[in-house]
Formats: C-alpha cells, structure tokens, sequence
C-alpha cells in the first residue's frame, strides 16, 4: 500500500520567512495530493491540493510542486504570519484492492511555528 | 453551506464501554470517510461509505469497531468494548468525487 514520509517534523521561522514542508510517497499510482492545516482543537482543513498532470499550483502565498518521477511534493509558504502557525499534513490518495482511490494516506504532520 | 459535523466533540469513557461517534457530512455528498489519529501518529484511514454501503472498510482494526450509515446520510461508528488503545481522535470527512475531502472537527476519545 502507499506510505507517506513528511519532514520535518517541526519547523520554527520568523514572520515574514518562507516555509517549506517536504513528503514522498510510494505508490507510483497515486495521482491526488492534497495538503490539510490543523489549528489546535479543530479538524485538518484543505489549504491545496495537485494533481499528477499538474506540477505546481499557487494560491496567494502557499503553493505545492509536485514530482511524479521522484514520488516527491512540497508545500511553500511565503511571507509566514502567525496565523500561519499549526499542523501541516501532506496525503496521498491510493488505490484498494477493487480500484477504488478515495482513500487518503497521511504523513506525520510538521507542526509550523511562525515567531512574531 | 454547512461543514462537516460530528458529535460528540469529546468522550471519555472506561474500559470495556461503548461508545458511539455521529458524523453528519456536508448536505449532498455521498462519499463518507472514517479516519483515525492516534496520540504523534498520523491521521489513518479507517473506512469509506459510498451513500448507505461500505465501499472500503480496510482500515478498521478488529470487530470491536462497527460503522454503518443507514440511508446514506448521516454515520454512526460504534466502538464495542473499547479498548485503552483505542483513545485518539477520530475525524470524519465527505466528499462528492474523488479528491477533495472535507473534514469534521473530531471526535476526542479517551478509554481509561
């Protein structure tokens, strides 16, 4: 099955730095990549997501770059605020053993700390 | 339009309890998910609903835990007898299509 590996796994920048978030994969099949933020007590919620026909979208100050030949995506933040500061999941969707791909793989989580 | 919601938001309960955990997903989406995280662990799927039937139920640990969604709307996951290992935070999610999934706040679980 997939396996997600994200680093780091926490990330402490100035305000106003950039931040960068790092995730692999394994399964070459694995064609959606979506990235979730977790504020304290709340659930993940999508910041951005890529497809495997696309190799870099942006939103304002985030955006993911994705390598399909190096199973290899990243999440950028620039000009961090502190509002910015939680949890930061990469996922990947996989396929089942009917070829179903809904189901979502997660990494570890890098807890990002924007220092006023 | 209204998100995700589950309930309750915390539960603490005893070893050997039951429990039960609502998801109410957003209003048209079809596709439910059951995801767990466990303390420093990542966010693991349990299982996936297309409208009332189970179209992935891989995840589930063992036979202690019972999910169903009777007429396709909202889901219900019954952990029988809960165990220690089973505290963490469960997370429910929806979908209309493959991608994006939209996250409920969670359900805090803890078996003592």
């Amino acid at each position: 099955g997939e396996n997600v590996e994200q680093h780091p796994s926490t990330l402490s920048v100035q305000e106003g730095d950039s931040a960068v978030i790092k995730c692999t994969y394994s399964d070459s099949a694995s064609n959606y990549f979506p990235w979730y933020k977790q504020e304290l007590g709340k659930g993940p919620q999508l910041i951005i997501d890529i497809r495997s026909n696309v190799g870099e979208k942006k939103d304002q100050r985030i955006a993911v770059t994705l390598n399909k030949t190096a199973k290899h995506f990243s999440l950028h933040i620039t000009e961090t605020q502190p509002e910015d500061s939680a949890v930061y999941f990469c996922a990947a969707n996989s396929y089942n053993s009917g070829g179903s791909n809904y189901k979502l793989t997660f990494g570890k989580g890098t807890l990002l700390t924007v220092n006023p | 339009e209204a998100g995700v919601t589950q309930f309750p938001s915390h539960s603490v309960i005893e070893k050997g309890q039951t429990v039960t955990l609502r998801c109410d997903p957003i209003s048209g989406h079809d596709n439910l998910y059951w995801y767990r995280r466990v303390m420093g662990k990542e966010i693991k799927f349990l299982l996936h609903f297309v409208k009332e039937s189970k179209q992935d139920e891989s995840g589930m640990p063992n036979n202690r835990f019972l999910a169903e969604r009777t007429g396709g709307t909202y889901s219900t996951l019954k952990v029988q007898p809960a165990e220690l290992e089973d505290s963490g935070v469960y997370f429910c999610a929806s979908s209309q299509t493959v991608g994006t999934q939209y996250f409920g706040p969670g359900t805090r679980l803890l078996v003592l």
